[in-house]
């Protein structure tokens, strides 16, 4: 069994500004471990994933996650927020491989709110 | 490429109406199929998934069903809606061999 657990529904920061949005998981198994963005009203788009490669990921829009598997967390950080990073942030897990391609776990989500 | 269409953007139902949600999926073949659904202030929860036609794999006990008659299409269904079926349901897929979900641009559901 899996779960993820975002710290902080909500995160607000100035424009330029360090990111940090905070996942924990817990997984019985390897983890495949992912965050995704969702902009109002629309499904969700990958920002990246780690699937046993590398433990710091890069993904899209300068975002970056580090997997710490002594700690369970998944970090999402930005150095310097823009306002269009304002958005959902959902963290995600899934066993490694297999049938368990696309049954993700999601956490609760985090609000993102940038600041002029 | 690969695009995936999701129908209708909104929805507003009354309590006991049935319900037929549409997804399709177009440039890729044999995918596998999701419906996740979003209540208000939650996450995501993965309701049925589907890796071929006629399969379809309940995650969670509740008044939804789901079919998928053709390779790329799955429909969510219900018989009678519940004032606890309102949500945002995102239909989404990906291949048998990569991890990646694509989702479509999901439904917001109010039952009344």
């Amino acid at each position: 069994a899996q779960s993820v657990t975002q710290l902080g529904s909500h995160v607000s920061v100035s424009e330029g500004a360090l990111v940090l949005l905070r996942c924990n998981y817990s997984s019985s198994v390897p983890p495949y471990l992912f965050w995704y963005v969702q902009y109002p009203n629309q499904g969700l788009q990958l920002l990246l994933k780690y699937t046993s490669a590398a433990t710091l990921v890069k993904g899209i829009n300068g975002f970056e996650a580090e997997f710490k598997k002594s700690e369970t967390s998944f970090h999402l950080t930005k150095p310097s927020a823009h306002m269009s990073d304002a958005a959902e942030y959902f963290c995600a897990v899934s066993a490694a491989g297999g049938t368990s391609y696309g049954k993700l776990t999601f956490g609760q989500g985090t609000i993102l709110t940038v600041h002029p | 490429s690969q695009t995936i269409h999701q129908w209708p953007a909104t929805l507003v139902q009354p309590v006991g109406s049935p319900l037929s949600l549409e997804c399709t999926v177009e440039g890729t073949s044999n995918p596998n199929l999701y419906w996740y659904r979003q209540a208000a202030g939650r996450g995501l929860q993965l309701l049925f998934y589907s890796v071929g036609i006629g399969q379809i794999s309940s995650e969670v006990p509740q008044n939804l069903s789901a079919s998928r008659p053709q390779d790329r299409q799955f429909i969510l269904s219900s018989k009678k809606l519940l004032l606890s079926d309102s949500g945002f349901y995102l239909c989404a897929w990906s291949s048998k061999t990569n991890e990646k979900l694509f989702f479509g641009s999901g439904t917001q559901l109010s039952v009344l």
